[in-house]
């Protein structure tokens, strides 16, 4: 059964650092496409970053430069490491699989809950 | 970038209502579309994905089709469980999702 589970999460200040994490069952993370999404509360979603079975990454504009994709495969974790956090990036994180480029996103995570305040 | 324009953001339905939610893209996708349904406190559920397919285990009273850069996804007969948000996504390029059509019980 494929499960995926976040961790990670938590209250950080404006311009701090924290990593989130997506444990995967019942598949190989480095087999498939992953990805984040975030949605603010009461909002809706917004893709995050992706990143390809190959390695490829990319992000969305307003995480560029902030953020960085990446998996553990011994691990079999998907990662995304976000610095320099500010108010706009409060949003519950998914991790999500899906096949290709243009395919659905077939599973996702419960989700974690990620706060940007002083 | 692609936005996907989603209508309407809610409404009101009662069971057994047929129920239209429309997605419009701002270019050309092809069938690169995809409809999720989000119940509160819960990750998305993929329901139709290629425009028109119904994911595995989603019951049949859930239907899409794509007329252009219009699409559409209809709920023959709102069941109880139906009471969510769904969201339209583009997979063309890169990964854009609508709004979100909020669909409550009148």
């Amino acid at each position: 059964e494929v499960q995926l589970v976040e961790s990670g999460g938590g209250l950080v200040q404006p311009g701090g650092s924290l990593r989130l994490s997506c444990a995967a069952s019942g598949f190989s993370v480095s087999s498939k496409y992953m990805s984040w999404v975030r949605q603010p509360p009461g909002k809706g979603l917004e893709w995050v970053s992706v990143i390809y079975s190959g390695g490829s990454t990319y992000y969305g504009d307003s995480v560029k430069g902030r953020f960085t994709i990446s998996r553990d495969n011994s691990k079999n974790t998907l990662f995304l490491q976000m610095n320099s956090l500010r108010g706009e990036d409060t949003a519950v994180y998914y991790c999500a699989r899906f096949q290709s480029g243009s395919s659905p996103f077939d599973y996702w995570g419960q989700g974690t809950l990620v706060t940007v305040s002083s | 970038d692609i936005q996907m324009t989603q209508s309407p953001s809610s409404l009101s339905a009662s069971v057994g209502d047929r129920v239209t939610i429309t997605c419009r893209a701002s270019q050309s996708i092809g069938r690169y579309l995809n409809w999720y349904q989000q119940k509160a406190g819960k990750a998305p559920k993929l329901l139709i994905y290629a425009a028109s397919s119904l994911q595995s285990g989603v019951p049949s009273r859930f239907s899409g089709s794509e007329s252009g850069t219009d699409f559409t996804l209809t709920i023959s007969s709102l069941q109880p469980e139906d009471f969510a948000t769904y969201y339209c996504q583009q997979s063309y390029n890169e990964w854009t999702f609508g709004q979100g059509t909020k669909v409550e019980i009148k």
